[in-house]
């Protein structure tokens, strides 16, 4: 069955270092997201994005945070200069439509110190 | 905020019960859906009701919708010790908002 992967499963990076979060969406799905979880709170919506542009992004999506699709397959999430609050699970999601159902990857565990 | 809001926080019953969990959102909707998430793992997508639906089965789990009081439920029955996670309601519009769960625990 077709499944959203994300690598690494855990990054460990010093504050103020810039980190790329990948993702490998499911193939035919147009719609990608990202979220994030801090430990023990509910999951949180980042971004969303459609034909090669953000249709949609939260308050916590500040100047830090940026997305892309370098290529037809890679989706990924970079934070500029990383913060201690910035330590969270981060899930990447896609679907085929606007409102379909999502579905998530894994995740990745960020532990920044 | 299309926010949704699950209570209980945390259940525990016995294998074997049904485990009720509610859910309360703010303003339209498009659809509803239920999430589940074992401790430390990712999201697994279980069921989802549209704005137009009041009820909908799968297996074991049974969602009711009621947008007039903008809430849903989500039934359990027969539950298992492998149903032990952390379970949310998302209420999608144009994007997903997440409640911040029911930690359900099924005791052996």
């Amino acid at each position: 069955e077709p499944e959203v992967t994300q690598t690494p499963s855990h990054q460990v990076t010093q504050m103020g270092q810039e980190v790329i979060l990948r993702c490998v969406p499911i193939s035919n799905h147009l719609y990608f997201y990202w979220y994030r979880q801090i430990l023990g709170q509910k999951v949180e919506f980042l971004v969303s994005f459609y034909n090669n542009e953000i249709s949609e992004k939260s308050e916590i999506f500040d100047d830090q945070f940026s997305v892309e699709r370098p290529d037809g397959s890679n989706f990924t999430l970079k934070i500029r200069s990383t913060k201690l609050e910035d330590s969270a699970m981060y899930f990447c999601a896609s679907s085929v439509g606007g409102v379909a159902i999502q579905y998530f990857g894994a995740g990745t565990r960020l532990s920044v110190l | 905020s299309q926010q949704g809001e699950e209570d209980p926080q945390a259940l525990s019953i016995q294998e074997g019960e049904n485990a009720t969990m509610n859910c309360s959102y703010k303003t339209s909707i498009n659809n509803l859906q239920w999430y589940r998430q074992n401790s430390g793992r990712g999201l697994v997508h279980l069921i989802l009701i549209r704005s137009n639906e009041r009820e909908k089965h799968s297996g074991r789990l049974r969602v009711t919708l009621d947008t007039s009081k903008k809430s849903s439920s989500l039934l359990i029955t027969a539950s298992r010790a492998a149903d032990t996670a952390s379970y949310f309601c998302a209420a999608s519009d144009d994007k997903i908002i997440f409640g911040k769960g029911t930690r359900l625990h099924i005791l052996p």
